[in-house]
């Protein structure tokens, strides 16, 4: 089984604070952690995964997250908020020589200016 | 490249009707995957088609089914429609590894009557 946590419901920073929202997953084998936005009436946009490698993965539109084995989690973060960043942001998990993602329950990042 | 297509975009459903709702993916990918979305189950996987056959199947009712075709087009349908089917049928596609980065379309926002 896989699972996704996002603990927070909602974070909310000021325009040009960095931001963080938080992801923690459980799966048997090597996970593969994803990372998508969802903007008001739109499908999912892929911004960033980690496969293997290098901890510090770097996404789209300025963000990166980072893959914590240890604490199994992989946060993602951006040094500097735009009030155009505030969407809804989904973690997901799936594993090696399995297809299907496993997606947190969304966290919602509102920027003010 | 163009993105995932889904088509309609908007239905409106009484219950006890059936629905069919279309997808198309990026060209060049052979997978195709289903999600429901909801306010208070999140994002939820119906299933997956890789090269016309179901790969992956997730826990909802028979009434939910699909079908891929030999261009990767997909099709899911929806029978005997109850009002808790109300929801955002999202399509995702992906050129098939396992696993693989998935990208979604804009949805079909389906609303049960």
């Amino acid at each position: 089984a896989q699972s996704v946590a996002q603990p927070e419901d909602q974070v909310n920073v000021a325009e040009g604070n960095p931001l963080t929202v938080k992801c923690t997953y459980s799966v048997s084998g090597n996970p593969y952690l994803f990372w998508y936005v969802q903007y008001p009436n739109r499908g999912l946009q892929f911004l960033l995964k980690y496969i293997t490698g290098d901890n510090l993965v770097k996404g789209s539109y300025g963000f990166e997250a980072e893959f914590n084995k240890s604490q199994t989690s992989f946060h993602l973060k951006k040094p500097s908020a735009l009030v155009s960043d505030s969407a809804l942001y989904f973690c997901a998990v799936t594993r090696s020589g399995y297809s299907t993602l496993t997606f947190g329950k969304g966290t919602m990042l509102l920027v003010s200016p | 490249k163009a993105g995932v297509t889904q088509t309609p975009r908007y239905l409106i459903k009484t219950r006890g009707q059936q629905v069919t709702l279309s997808c198309s993916p990026i060209s060049g990918h052979r997978s195709v995957s289903w999600y429901q979305q909801t306010p208070g189950q999140g994002l939820q996987f119906l299933f997956e088609y890789f090269s016309e056959t179901q790969r992956n199947k997730g826990n909802f009712p028979g009434r939910f089914s699909g079908r891929q075709f030999s261009n990767s087009r997909s099709e899911m349908n929806v029978s005997t429609l109850e009002l808790g089917d109300s929801a955002l049928y999202l399509c995702a596609s992906s050129l098939g590894s396992i696993p693989d980065t998935q990208y979604f379309g804009p949805g079909t926002r389906l609303t049960v009557l």
